[in-house]
């Protein structure tokens, strides 16, 4: 059974400063979903990583995908507070094309002053 | 752009009522999916639908139905609504195979009284 796990659950940082939000997954999938989800919003999709070693930016954002250690990493580079949010990663399962996203629990950022 | 419309932000019902959330979605997307999100919980799938009259139950389907008429409209029911069916629901959309993510619509925050 495909399993996601994030980590932290909640980040409390500082403007100007770096850091990684971690993504596991338990089994084989061939796409990764980054989301964000801004307070009493909906989700915002992000990213969407294919291949072993890649790696897309926008902005603060950086997110990279190591299949082979199932893991993603989310990371950002000198918060500001407009960051503040909660990250999903969901990943899908290989099953044809009716495919279904599992996800994590979700980041739940808060970038302070 | 994709739009994914839910008929209710915010709805309150009461213990026994039954229940009709409607999603709509203009992007002749074949996928549609819903989730209820909790705290704690991250977004748990309700159901899914891959084609008009087509739908699979999700992880918790349980106190739950749907149905699909037309393409661009995805409904869910409860049947007799329940306190510990208070919720936000969210509907997402996608088209089959290739890499776009799940469309989110706005959300509607359910309450049971």
């Amino acid at each position: 059974e495909l399993k996601v796990e994030q980590n932290p659950l909640f980040l409390s940082m500082q403007e100007g400063k770096n850091y990684t939000i971690y993504c596991n997954y338990s089994t084989t999938s061939d796409r990764l979903y980054w989301y964000r989800q801004d307070p009493g919003k909906s989700l915002e999709s992000l990213f969407v990583l294919l291949s072993n070693g890649a790696v897309k930016q926008e902005g603060r954002l950086m997110a990279s995908l190591d299949t082979k250690a199932r893991l993603s990493t989310l990371h950002i580079t000198a918060a500001v507070h407009d960051l503040s949010a909660t990250y999903f990663c969901a990943v899908t399962t290989n099953a044809g094309n009716n495919r279904k996203l599992i996800w994590g629990l979700g980041t739940s950022l808060a970038v302070n002053p | 752009d994709v739009k994914v419309t839910q008929s209710s932000r915010y709805l309150v019902k009461r213990t026994g009522e039954k229940v009709f959330l409607e999603c709509v979605q203009d992007m002749d997307h074949e996928n549609m999916f819903w989730y209820r999100q909790d705290p704690g919980l991250g977004l748990r799938l309700i159901y899914f639908s891959y084609d008009v009259k087509m739908k699979e139950k999700g992880d918790i389907p349980e106190g739950y139905s749907v149905s699909r008429e037309k393409k661009e409209r995805f409904s869910l029911i409860l049947e007799s609504a329940s306190t510990n069916q208070t919720s936000m629901y969210l509907c997402a959309s996608r088209t089959t195979g290739g890499i776009q993510p799940q469309h989110f619509g706005d959300g509607t925050r359910l309450s049971i009284l």
